[in-house]
């Protein structure tokens, strides 16, 4: 059990409303990442963060927004939902310890109509 | 060329099979490698990282191949629990970057067969 919990775990949205996904963490770790995945693409790197704070985009960043103002939550906006955005996305956690390894919450599945 | 890029299969094969997957990567200074099972409309966990002198656990068997950039992952004994998608995964270094980006396959779909 990685310690992530991710929230909703289910929503379906009309296009062009906000919508706000959070991944929470007990254990404290620095490293937290946002991740989507689509059939035929894999895993996307959505954005991701090294601290409170500090985050930086990934491949897919265009759309989307993230705030990390404590080390246990880190946010996912999309500001402004599109079709496009149907999808299923997943937090993760590096424990740093030294290994690049990632743990990944449970994911939240996301429709936009 | 895809960066990661791997069989998306199905392999179906009967219960005690032995299964190979291949994973082949692009980027050459590539250090950390991994696989991760995934389950049906679950997230991705841990199976194994992939040594350069290859390791074993258990059933499972992974192999790096730096010289034509592949690794593998053998399934011996395969049981209807394997049954799952196998996700490679590579790192893509960062100039002087502290965290290294995990680049992610798109999957091979394993089915084993009673």
């Amino acid at each position: 059990d990685a310690g992530i919990t991710q929230s909703p775990r289910h929503k379906v949205t009309e296009t062009g409303t906000p919508v706000t996904l959070r991944c929470h963490q007990t254990e404290n770790h620095r490293y937290m990442y946002w991740y989507r995945q689509d059939p035929g693409h894999g895993l996307r790197l959505i954005h991701y963060s090294y601290g409170v704070k500090d985050t930086d985009k990934g491949e897919v960043s265009d759309g989307y927004s993230v705030s990390r103002s404590k080390t246990e939550d880190f946010l996912l906006t999309l500001e402004s939902a599109t079709s496009s955005q149907t999808s299923v996305y997943f937090c993760a956690i590096n424990p740093g310890t030294g290994s690049n390894t990632i743990y990944f919450g449970e994911g939240s599945w996301l429709t936009v109509v | 060329r895809k960066e990661v890029e791997q069989d998306p299969g199905p392999f179906n094969v009967p219960e005690g099979a032995t299964v190979a997957f291949n994973c082949t990567y692009s980027n050459s200074a590539s250090q950390s490698f991994f696989w991760y099972r995934q389950d049906c409309r679950k997230e991705p966990k841990l199976l194994m990282s992939v040594y350069s002198s290859g390791n074993e656990d258990g059933r499972f068997t992974a192999q790096l191949n730096r010289a034509s950039q592949y690794i593998s992952l053998l399934i011996r004994d395969s049981k209807l629990s394997d049954s799952a998608t196998y996700l490679c995964v590579v790192n893509r270094p960062q100039d002087g970057g502290a965290t290294n980006k995990l680049i992610f396959g798109t999957g091979t779909l394993l089915a084993v067969q009673p």
